[in-house]
């Protein structure tokens, strides 16, 4: 059983596109999160949701929009598509319980390139 | 700026070795701190966490010491196998928030 899945696992596109990443989570968790890993192979938070509310959104340009439906899913729609968006992008998750240290559990990662 | 520094060179070690990969962290104040591993082209696995009142953890061959006046935290893997070959990122969380290292890669040479 997969915990974390996100679709589709690559994606090449043209500049000026719009696209979309799509994750879920079976684990039960109240959290979610959305994750930028460039070239350097930083691994930047970009959003994070619990129980479908945003609650961090970190300093991100506004044609990237996350959508949480429920708890178990958090999509990524990026607009406009730009070179630099090309990355590995990571949907993760975490049980919350009052406590914010709890391990994030990642999905297997989505490879945007733009052309 | 927070600043989260790991050793940027890959870690050549000889299997059965001793692993110990450094984290160190400016201009920061985390209440805990994670390890996690990352393979090529997977999403990264949580290994160990460690709280800001705590000096040292264990897991299996999995060691880590957090010291907060230094602003370091160290991670051991003992008896190293071709296996344990990865990266490791260090984050450091508090906030609701993980702030991660770039990571160190390990390889360990059979």
């Amino acid at each position: 059983d997969t915990a974390v899945s996100q679709t589709p696992k690559y994606l090449v596109t043209q500049m000026g596109n719009d696209k979309s990443i799509k994750c879920e989570q079976n684990l039960g968790h109240d959290t979610m999160y959305w994750y930028k890993q460039d070239s350097k192979k930083f691994l930047k938070i970009m959003f994070s949701y619990n129980n479908k509310e945003l609650i961090i959104n970190e300093t991100v340009p506004n044609r990237f929009s996350p959508k949480s439906p429920d708890k178990a899913h958090l999509n990524l729609h990026i607009n406009s598509l730009e070179l630099g968006d090309s990355a590995v992008y990571f949907c993760a998750s975490s049980q919350d319980t009052g406590v914010d240290y709890n391990e994030q559990f990642f999905g297997p990662g989505t490879r945007l390139t733009v052309l | 700026s927070q600043k989260i520094e790991q050793n940027s060179e890959a870690l050549n070690i000889q299997e059965g070795k001793t692993a110990t990969l450094t984290c160190n962290y400016t201009n920061y104040s985390p209440a805990y701190l994670q390890w996690y591993r990352q393979d090529p082209g997977r999403g990264p696995v949580f290994l160990l966490l460690i709280r800001e009142n705590e000096k040292e953890k264990r897991k299996e061959r999995l060691k880590v010491t957090f010291d907060t006046t230094l602003k370091q935290s160290l991670f051991h893997i003992t008896a190293s196998q071709p296996a344990d070959s990865a990266t490791y990122l260090c984050a450091l969380g508090g906030g609701n928030k993980l702030v991660f290292g770039a990571g160190t890669i390990l390889r360990v040479k059979s």
